[in-house]
């Protein structure tokens, strides 16, 4: 089992840009969660998924950041457009039920310039 | 009050003693807890579960949950130093589906 997927795996972009990350869960989990993690703020759930479709997205900052899951092994977390303190890790996680264990994938590391 | 209460530490443990690292929550409602571990730079794994009031022991890991005083802790027994990295406590949320982390506790094992 290749495990969760994010990519890219670092991404530096310039404030104002369009940023898109990308996540490919684990084969026949039904629930996908996208958090942030920073030293200050620790790990924050943004927005979860079942069965592709968006349950919670209290955790979403604000209007720049958007998720889409359009099927079962694809989805993505866009931010538009970025600024500094967007600059985080960026994991994804799935798992088989939203209460279950969660299995993370390696993150993105998001800088802002 | 937050959900999910940890000590931030750094909790710093001599190598071969027990270390303790404990969690708060706020959810009377709810019914499964978890332990994560994340060393530096790497994204969280889970270590244990649990679901019952009582010890669950899982080989040098026991974790201890106290639905009562609202209370989930792990021990870490003959701590290495390979055991330093972040502890992060989940705690399944009874009115919404989903998990929530506390912020985790850094543990530093010196040799």
């Amino acid at each position: 089992d290749a495990g969760v997927i994010q990519s890219p795996r670092h991404e530096v972009t310039e404030m104002g840009q369009e940023v898109t990350l990308r996540c490919k869960p684990i084969s026949g989990h039904n629930s996908l969660f996208w958090y942030r993690q920073t030293m200050m703020r620790g790990l924050e759930l943004l927005i979860y998924f079942n069965n592709n479709v968006p349950i919670d997205d209290s955790g979403m900052p604000e209007d720049r950041f958007s998720a889409k899951m359009p099927n079962a092994s694809f989805s993505t977390l866009k931010i538009q457009p970025s600024e500094p303190r967007d600059s985080a890790v960026y994991f994804c996680a799935s798992s088989l039920g939203s209460t279950n264990e969660q299995f993370f994938g390696p993150g993105t590391r998001l800088t802002v310039l | 009050q937050k959900e999910v209460e940890q000590n931030s530490g750094p909790l710093s443990v001599p190598e071969g003693a027990i270390a303790s690292l404990n969690c708060t929550y706020s959810d009377r409602g709810s019914q499964s807890f978890f332990w994560y571990r994340q060393y530096s730079g790497k994204s969280p794994e889970l270590i244990m579960f649990i679901y019952s009031n009582g010890d669950k022991e899982d080989g040098r890991f026991t974790a201890q949950l106290n639905k009562a005083s609202q209370y989930v802790s792990l021990l870490i027994r003959d701590s290495q130093p390979s055991d330093s990295a972040t502890y992060l406590c989940a705690v399944q949320s009874s009115s919404a589906s989903k998990i929530i982390f506390g912020s985790g506790t850094r543990l530093s094992i010196r040799p």
